[in-house]
């Protein structure tokens, strides 16, 4: 157990709508980052937040968008949803950002299906 | 420039053996790289990592070997097992500015050791 979660675990939902996926990371981690992994893409980096500041952007579609409020913890909105979107979502959570090096941790993910 | 290109993609070897997954990288700012292994339904979780100023780290029976000069880095997995079947990911990150420390994935290499 990486100490990082994620929930919804599943998630079905249809062409068109919004879903919000949420994230606590591990106690002391200041840093929440957002990755997508799909099985043509691997893992691709979308967004990254520490200490509730966004501090890089990846890959991420202007459909997307996350935060991370002051208890830390991080939601990623997905709207608009298209069937691409389908893939899982991991949030990982690391003490600091900005430092190469870091270790980060990931969570079990939360797996996206839009029929 | 920012990618990490990951072979082969699938690799079956028997136990006992020694499976061999290698990467390579055009940025000469990634200082460090690290392996991540993936089981089925969970996240990725670190395995082992490098700095490019050491040619090879040992933890266990999982091996990195880097090559500056060829910006090339491999994973060697000794007396493989059945319980190594996994997916393997490399990664890298650097220092560099927007980056915060964040991890380029390779596309991952599906690792399957027969008993």
């Amino acid at each position: 157990d990486s100490g990082v979660t994620q929930t919804p675990k599943h998630l079905i939902t249809a062409t068109g709508q919004r879903v919000t996926l949420r994230c606590s990371p591990r106690s002391g981690d200041l840093s929440v980052y957002w990755y997508q992994q799909s099985l043509d893409q691997g893992l691709q980096f979308l967004i990254q937040y520490y200490n509730g500041e966004e501090r890089a952007k990846g890959n991420i579609l202007e459909r997307f968008s996350a935060q991370q409020f002051p208890d830390l913890h991080s939601e990623l909105n997905l709207s608009s949803l298209e069937l691409g979107d389908s893939a899982l979502y991991f949030c990982a959570s690391s003490v600091f950002g900005g430092n190469s090096g870091n270790t980060i941790y990931f969570g079990e993910g939360s797996w996206l299906t839009v029929v | 420039q920012q990618q990490v290109k990951q072979s082969p993609q699938s690799l079956i070897v028997q136990k006992g053996g020694i499976p061999i997954i290698n990467c390579a990288y055009e940025n000469t700012a990634f200082d460090y790289f690290p392996w991540y292994q993936q089981f089925p339904g969970k996240g990725p979780a670190l395995l082992i990592a490098i700095r490019p100023d050491v040619s090879e780290k040992k933890e266990g029976r999982f091996t990195i070997s880097f090559n500056k000069s060829a910006k090339q880095f491999s994973l060697h997995i000794m007396d493989s097992q059945p319980g190594d079947s996994a997916t393997y990911f490399c990664a890298a990150s650097w220092r560099g500015g927007g980056s915060q420390g964040n991890l380029i994935f390779g596309k991952g290499t599906k690792l399957s050791v027969k008993p």
